[in-house]
């Protein structure tokens, strides 16, 4: 078990170009999540996935961002016209489709826009 | 909306005594909560849990206590170890999948 990785761990853009994020979650888990997480604050619920179709949006995400899964496996996240607001640490979970509902997070991909 | 709260940033406790973490919520469609446990430059790892139709949930030296009425639920760690001065993270679960964090306690243990 290697646990959920992210990559890449860091990211310094500038304002107005594209960033991607991958995630790797447990290979046996079915649900996948993205989260945003800025300094004292707790991670914010951005989507979710269970298996390749994404259930659910957050109304955080504006169109500038789009989240893929297309094999059940990795995901992406995408943000296009990045702008300093998007600043912060963008965390993916893991966790397998039943009555537990904990779920393993990666390390975090943490994202500056100058 | 902050539908979950901790309202303490920070805790300070001496080793070996009890370290009483609290969170209060608003929704009173959330049906499980959940601790997570945050080092730096890790990704928060889960701690322990309790259905909300439970009052009390106990694992180890961490027992999570559910007070529905008052819509409050506290984390206690005894003994305190100085491995467990890390940020802890209350959450509540409603619907299917979608999981809402409070913005953390920073715990600290001394030596």
């Amino acid at each position: 078990d290697t646990g959920v990785s992210q990559d890449p761990r860091h990211k310094i853009t500038k304002r107005g170009q594209n960033v991607t994020f991958r995630c790797d979650p447990i290979s046996e888990h079915n649900r996948l999540y993205w989260y945003r997480q800025t300094l004292g604050q707790g991670p914010e619920f951005l989507t979710y996935f269970q298996n390749e179709a994404q259930l659910e949006k957050s109304r955080l995400l504006s169109d500038r961002f789009s989240a893929e899964r297309p094999k059940g496996s990795f995901s992406t996240l995408e943000i296009q016209r990045t702008e300093q607001g998007d600043s912060a640490m963008y965390l993916c979970a893991s966790s397998l489709m039943g009555n537990t509902y904990e779920q393993y997070f990666g390390p975090g991909t943490r994202l500056t826009v100058t | 909306d902050q539908q979950v709260k901790q309202n303490s940033p920070s805790l300070s406790v001496q080793e070996g005594r009890i370290s009483i973490l609290n969170c209060d919520y608003t929704n009173s469609m959330f049906d499980y909560f959940l601790w997570y446990k945050k080092y730096p430059a890790e990704g928060p790892t889960f701690l322990i849990s309790i259905s909300s139709i439970k009052d009390k949930n106990e694992d180890g030296r961490f027992t999570v206590f559910l007070n529905k009425s008052a819509k409050h639920l506290s984390l206690h760690i005894v003994p305190s170890q100085p491995g467990d001065s890390a940020v802890y993270f209350c959450a509540a679960k409603v619907g299917g999948f979608k999981t809402i964090f409070g913005a953390g306690t920073r715990l600290f243990v001394k030596a």
